[in-house]
């Protein structure tokens, strides 16, 4: 079965550091999502892009985030530099116009 | 702006008993709605949505305008039911962005 990808699963970096996270989505997907969760809530929507086009990142902190799908296809969401802040999961989401979003296992990010 | 409420964070039922895990919304047009559940160690995945009107894994969901509510029941819980369950919604038909709630944590007790 098909499944959205995204490494690293775990990463610890310092504070004021660069870190990137990557996701290969359903082949097909057009649209892909980055959503960040912090402990004890729900996701957030960071990022959506359809196709290579962002067609929402109205809640992305632009000062220090960037994400990018530059193919159509797999996505680099960026965080440089990295706040203590930022710790959470970051999921990564895509599908098709028939609305159900697959989600990734996600990845964990402590900054220390 | 769409907001989603889950009133309960923690919920826990004996096996055999009927949950309701409850979601309210507030949007101002025709929302679509979800629910969303997520096992020990795994992905979160879709339970239901509302335009289905379906019943998977024994539960359903009921939309209720009036109150703006979706909340997700189940008569007879089972122990393979405890999870993360998350409520949420999108405006729109296609290709929208979800808003979830908190989420509640389901356990089902032997």
């Amino acid at each position: 079965e098909a499944e959205v990808a995204q490494s690293p699963r775990y990463k610890i970096t310092e504070k004021s550091q660069a870190v990137a996270f990557w996701c290969d989505p359903i082949s097909g997907h057009a649209t892909l999502y980055w959503y960040r969760q912090i402990l004890g809530q729900g996701p957030e929507l960071l990022v959506q892009f359809q196709d290579e086009s962002v067609v929402d990142d109205s809640q992305l902190p632009k000062d220090r985030f960037s994400a990018e799908r530059l193919k159509g296809v797999d996505s680099t969401l960026k965080i440089q530099p990295a706040e203590l802040g930022d710790s959470a999961m970051y999921l990564c989401a895509s599908s098709l116009l028939d609305l159900e979003a697959f989600f990734g296992q996600g990845t964990r990010l402590t900054v220390v | 702006a769409q907001r989603v409420t889950q009133p309960e964070k923690l919920l826990s039922v004996f096996k055999g008993a009927p949950v309701e895990l409850k979601c309210n919304y507030s949007y101002s047009g025709s929302p679509e709605l979800f629910w969303y559940v997520q096992y020990s160690r795994q992905r979160l995945q879709l339970l239901l949505r509302h335009i289905s009107r379906e019943s998977i894994k024994g539960f359903t969901a009921d939309l209720n305008k009036g109150e703006t509510s979706f909340h997700l029941k189940k008569p007879f819980a089972q122990e393979e039911d405890s999870a993360m369950y998350y409520c949420a919604l999108s405006k729109e038909t296609s290709g929208s962005r979800l808003t979830f709630g908190e989420g509640t944590q389901l356990t089902v007790n032997p």
